[in-house]
């Protein structure tokens, strides 16, 4: 069964610093892996996917993620915070079952604060 | 990104009433959508995967004839609540996606408050 683990609920960062938000992830084949962002009472935004090609993905507001395949790990990082970017962060992991079946599942959230 | 109109955003209701939510996609047709649902300050919990025309695929746990899932065309698909209890106060959030290996894109979901 995949897996998605995000072993940090929160982290916290100076503004102009960079940031470094954790994934890990177990999947049966090939994985197809993703960002989110949740603001408080809103749905999840797209920030970036990766599928296959080059490790580095540079995703929307600056975010960028590296996908790392021996260590099955897909960390979201960005150069400066900004206090904007405080928010609940999802990683989520795309697999796909027998009889073409898809399934989806989100890490448990880190919650990203930047202090001003 | 593509645009998913989740409705409504907010509704209350009494114990032991239907509510029903939609989930409609704008922009691209969603060949497969996704029901979850987010209990506060928590992750979210995947409840159903839907093809459009095809029978929902739920979850262990989720119980199908309590939570009914319409995804009758490539742009619409509906969560309906029944005989809603206090314990199914959430929020719940739908999702679609256009095709293998693509993004999902998420409503902006749907706060649901059972008295």
């Amino acid at each position: 069964a995949q897996s998605v683990a995000q072993p940090e609920d929160q982290v916290n960062v100076a503004e102009g610093n960079p940031l470094t938000v954790k994934c890990t992830y177990s999947v049966s084949g090939n994985p197809y892996l993703f960002w989110y962002v949740q603001y408080p009472n809103r749905g999840l935004q797209f920030l970036l996917k990766y599928i296959t090609g080059d490790n580095l993905v540079k995703g929307s507001y600056g975010f960028e993620a590296e996908f790392n395949k021996s260590q099955t790990s897909f960390h979201l990082k960005k150069p400066s915070a900004l206090v904007s970017d405080s928010a609940l962060y999802f990683c989520a992991v795309r697999d796909w079952g027998s009889g073409g079946y898809q399934k989806v599942t989100f890490g448990t959230g880190t919650k990203l604060q930047v202090i001003p | 990104g593509a645009v998913v109109s989740q409705h409504p955003s907010r509704v209350i209701c009494k114990s032991g009433t239907s509510v029903k939510i939609e989930c409609r996609s704008l922009d691209f047709q969603a060949t497969t959508m996704f029901w979850y649902r987010q209990f506060p300050k928590q992750s979210l919990m995947l409840m159903a995967t839907s093809n459009e025309g095809s029978k929902a695929t739920y979850e262990q746990g989720v119980e199908k004839d309590k939570f009914l899932i319409n995804h009758a065309s490539l742009t619409l698909s509906t969560l309906t609540v029944t005989s809603a209890h206090p314990e199914d106060s959430s929020f719940y959030i739908c999702s679609g996606s256009g095709g293998a290996g693509g993004e999902l894109f998420f409503g902006e979901g749907s706060r649901l408050t059972v008295l």
